[in-house]
């Protein structure tokens, strides 16, 4: 079956460290992006990429890292610049070349970390 | 920058009756794409409907219904025959072409369904 697979779905952290969330899709979409959700805040856009090899800072950049080696595979780094880590991380993808903003974009079903 | 505000925090209605969940939002595109998708507990996030800017007509997918209007810049949800499992929190969302299709959420409406 087609989808967006993201692992783990609980991550523990210890505070100074970093931390790789990985998400990975078989749709063969050309753009993936992550989002945070915190309570009460909707979900904030931190990286997207629209192809291989490249990828662009969303609102919330900062203290995170990702890269983009595969069409598949959009990782995302928390590293131990991020001041607040602990929430909710969502995956998405959705086609981008050739097609029109309707097309639906695919979710994740995230992973919940949090920093002990 | 295009924003997304959804003014209700919770929403509650009965089962078989319907709500109305709003969304407005601020652009200075004359072209955009506009979504609402579902969140159960569960945290998946699912698509309920789609609306294209330019499209007069507005969209319905079964019980699920919008009222956009483009003027107002005003994009309600519309949930009629309620049932159980329409309970979620419902995020309004608009799409940023500039930004690879990325989608630029509001903050959420938590709807209850009550027997």
């Amino acid at each position: 079956d087609g989808g967006i697979t993201q692992s783990p779905k609980y991550l523990f952290r210890k505070e100074g460290q970093n931390v790789t969330l990985s998400c990975e899709q078989n749709l063969n979409h050309d753009a993936m992006y992550w989002y945070r959700q915190d309570p009460g805040q909707g979900l904030r856009l931190i990286y997207y990429s629209q192809i291989v090899n490249d990828f662009q800072k969303g609102d919330i950049a900062e203290g995170y890292s990702v890269s983009r080696e595969k069409k598949e595979s959009f990782p995302l780094t928390v590293t131990s610049a991020q001041k607040n880590p602990t929430a909710f991380y969502l995956c998405a993808s959705s086609p981008f070349r050739g097609t029109g903003g309707t097309e639906e974009a695919f979710f994740g079903q995230g992973t919940r970390l949090t920093v002990v | 920058a295009q924003t997304v505000t959804q003014s209700q925090p919770e929403m509650s209605v009965q089962e078989a009756e319907t709500v109305t969940l709003s969304c407005t939002y601020d652009t200075s595109e004359s072209d955009y794409y506009l979504f609402w998708y579902k969140q159960p507990p569960s945290r998946q996030m699912i698509l309920v409907i789609r609306q294209e800017a330019y499209k007069q007509q507005n969209a319905t997918e079964n019980r699920f219904s919008v009222n956009f209007q483009k003027a107002a810049k005003s994009f309600s949800l519309k949930i009629s025959d309620s049932q159980l499992g329409d309970a979620a929190m419902y995020f309004c969302a608009y799409r940023i072409i500039l930004r690879g299709y990325a989608l630029n959420f509001g903050k959420g409406t938590s709807l209850l369904v009550t027997p």
